[in-house]
């Protein structure tokens, strides 16, 4: 099994400043590497998948990159609707497709 | 537009059995294979369980395989996930998802039912 490791657990980030949150594999996933929003009480929201490609109707503002093993999703000029946590998944050998733990992006 | 809205969660004894629905709308049922995921109370992700788009394909989580059975009734656009042998441990939001069309990442994900086992 492939487990995903998020760092930091938590993020303290103004509005308008950048976040950069990191995921890493503990065996390469290659570009198989999905980002997912999730907000309190909410379903999780496909951000990010193939490591870099943007899903449908997500701001550019989000961004995503890294291979192998490591991994990156930027946040660039955070709005308030962007606090929430993010959860990275691979899907390069499964089953079982893995997530991380998640980073909690707070103001 | 998309939706999955699940249905059936419960608190149940140790023990007991229960099954989750999964209604879905907005796309065409029979053309996606679907996921069943769960989170526990304060914690991340887990991801259960797979079903292909007919149904001849299923694939589980070692934590669940045995005990939990995924399903699908493509006439009624819906996706089910029986649960036998309930554990506390398996107290959790249980959400179904539905998969990309490459059997990769989860492009819609419901909002999920919470199953709480406790005697």
């Amino acid at each position: 099994e492939i487990v995903m490791t998020q760092s930091p657990a938590t993020l303290s980030v103004s509005p308008g400043e950048r976040a950069t949150l990191s995921c890493r594999a503990s065996q390469s996933v290659s570009s198989n590497l999905a980002w997912y929003q999730q907000k309190p009480g909410q379903a999780p929201r496909l951000l990010i998948y193939g490591a870099s490609t943007r899903a449908t109707g997500i701001s550019a503002r989000f961004s995503g990159s890294g291979s192998g093993t490591e991994f990156t999703l930027t946040i660039s000029s955070l709005q308030s609707e962007d606090f929430a946590v993010y959860f990275c998944q691979q899907y390069d050998n499964w089953p079982p497709y893995t997530f991380g733990q998640g980073t909690k992006l707070e103001i | 537009q998309v939706q999955l809205v699940e249905s059936g969660g419960d608190v149940v004894q140790p023990g007991r059995s229960l099954r989750l629905s999964c209604a879905a709308s907005g796309f065409i049922f029979t053309n996606y294979a679907m996921h069943w995921g769960r989170q526990a109370p304060g914690k991340g992700l887990e991801w259960l369980a797979l079903i292909s788009y007919d149904g001849s394909d299923k694939y589980y989580a070692d934590s669940v395989k045995g005990r939990f059975t995924i399903s699908r009734d493509n006439s009624k656009n819906t996706l089910y996930l029986q649960m036998n042998s309930l554990r506390a441990e398996d107290t959790a939001v249980y959400s179904c998802a539905r998969d990309s069309g490459g059997l990769d990442y989860f492009d819609y994900w419901g909002q999920g039912a919470l199953v709480t086992v406790s005697s």
